[in-house]
């Protein structure tokens, strides 16, 4: 069972279209993390979310932690080609000794 | 951030034999994890490598199947044993700094043949 589940699982777009991946839990987190990687590469992090509420910006993307710390979402406006690839999320609770626990992924196909 | 040199990158190996896998660290790290990785899917941690003490593994993952060495506070290895076919995957180190973030290193490819 996984303690994140991220949705969906998929996503095929346009470029220039808008999307959001969503990543929820019935745990609390102490900090949140998004992930991207691209083939033949390890996970890259992109941000790190950790008092509820916060919504943080890089560029055309935008992360958001829920208020009650167990849910985070990442929205990418005007996707390009270059946003291809898996996003993960990761979340680490107060008991979890370092070990982060990984959603299952999207896999985000951006076409032009 | 962190910078994680992996290696090797990629390898394939006869089924029946072992390869170890080295992970080295720019900065002195406490805890050391390794991930294995299906491809197009999330990570599953294998065990986590502290200095001087043994490994901790996680359920479904044992010493004798993926021995690991962390013989100082910038490197450790993972051998994947007595290889077969089911063994293919990514497999990834990783450090936590600041406590909230995990940097990861490039993987390592394995295909077993």
């Amino acid at each position: 069972t996984q303690l994140l589940e991220q949705s969906p699982q998929f996503l095929s777009i346009q470029e220039g279209e808008n999307l959001t991946v969503y990543c929820n839990s019935s745990s609390v987190f102490s900090s949140l993390q998004w992930y991207r990687q691209e083939p033949g590469e390890g996970p890259v992090l992109l941000v790190t979310v950790v008092t509820g509420g916060e919504v943080k910006k890089l560029k055309r993307l935008t992360f958001q932690f829920g208020d009650a710390r167990k849910d985070s979402s990442l929205h990418i406006t005007a996707a390009q080609p270059g946003d291809t690839g898996l996003y993960l999320c990761a979340g680490l609770t107060t008991d979890s000794w370092g070990k982060f626990q990984f959603g299952a992924g999207t896999q985000v196909v951006v076409t032009p | 951030s962190a910078v994680i040199s992996q290696k090797p990158s990629r390898d394939i190996c006869q089924r029946g034999t072992s390869l170890t896998i080295q992970c080295q660290v720019d900065s002195q790290v406490t805890m050391m994890f390794w991930y294995r990785q299906q491809p197009g899917q999330s990570l599953t941690l294998i065990a986590t490598a502290n200095q001087g003490s043994e490994a901790t593994y996680e359920s479904g993952f044992v010493i004798d199947k993926f021995p690991i060495s962390r013989p100082n506070l910038t490197f450790s290895t993972l051998t994947v044993s007595n290889m077969s076919p089911e063994d293919s995957s990514i497999y990834l180190c990783s450090v936590i700094q600041g406590n909230t973030e995990a940097f990861f290193g490039q993987g390592t490819r394995l295909t077993v043949v």
